[in-house]
């Protein structure tokens, strides 16, 4: 079962607009989310997290929006930039206080310059 | 302060042989986790070790796969008797304590593994 779902495989936006990354979860339990950023042929590296007692964290160009009763959350980034071209993972700590990440299926992002 | 390690990068074997994937955490981290990304999906968790034990498995499956976290040396995730169906890349993070609320994981390159 998917707990964590990235309903769009792609996005494609113009340099300097904003992009908007889609999550939700199933699992009413999670308590704190994290976006992963990756390259190709890296690995992936942390870019912003949410704990659930808030409803927003920013950083920069990245902002997290987390709507605790629709179980959804979301990653804007502005303005997008094409080195922000990358794929995009919403993560959530599973339960059981072992560090296990559960990551959705990602959503590759284009900029376009 | 090196990142995490993985070697080799890309590994290539025939079906039945054994495939041997190494993981150096970052200098100080005595938390391992690996995940494992099958074409076209998320990183799906496998394993997670701290020195010398295993303290959740619930993500390896049940037959052919095993990892290890010895004293000295890198983490290893071992396969037997590989098939196609293990063809991904393996990621192996790392973190200074347990990963939780505040403490993020620390990914390496991954390896690719390709099951001729």
């Amino acid at each position: 079962d998917q707990q964590v779902k990235q309903n769009s495989p792609s996005l494609s936006v113009q340099e300097g607009r904003i992009s908007i990354l889609n999550c939700d979860y199933t699992n009413s339990m999670f308590d704190y989310f994290l976006w992963y950023k990756k390259y190709p042929a890296e690995g992936p590296t942390f870019l912003i997290s949410i704990s659930s007692i808030k409803d927003k964290n920013e950083d920069g160009r990245f902002t997290v929006f987390l709507n605790k009763s629709a179980k959804h959350l979301s990653l804007h980034i502005v303005p997008s930039q094409p080195g922000d071209s990358a794929v995009y993972f919403c993560a959530a700590y599973g339960s059981g206080n072992t560090g296990k990440l559960i990551f959705g299926q990602g959503t590759t992002l284009q900029v376009k310059p | 302060n090196a990142g995490v390690m993985q070697n080799p990068r890309h590994l290539v074997r025939r079906r039945g042989q054994e495939a041997r994937l190494r993981c150096s955490p970052m200098k100080g981290h005595s938390h391992v986790y690996w995940y494992r990304q099958l074409p076209e999906e998320g990183l799906k968790f496998m394993v997670y070790l701290q020195k010398e034990n295993i303290i959740d498995e619930s993500g390896m499956p049940k037959e052919r796969f095993s990892a290890e976290f010895p004293k000295e040396g890198p983490s290893i995730l071992r396969i037997q008797q590989v098939v196609r169906g293990d063809s991904a890349a393996y990621f192996c993070a790392s973190s200074p304590r347990l990963a939780g609320k505040h403490n993020e994981q620390f990914f390496g390159p991954g390896t690719r593994l390709t099951v001729l």
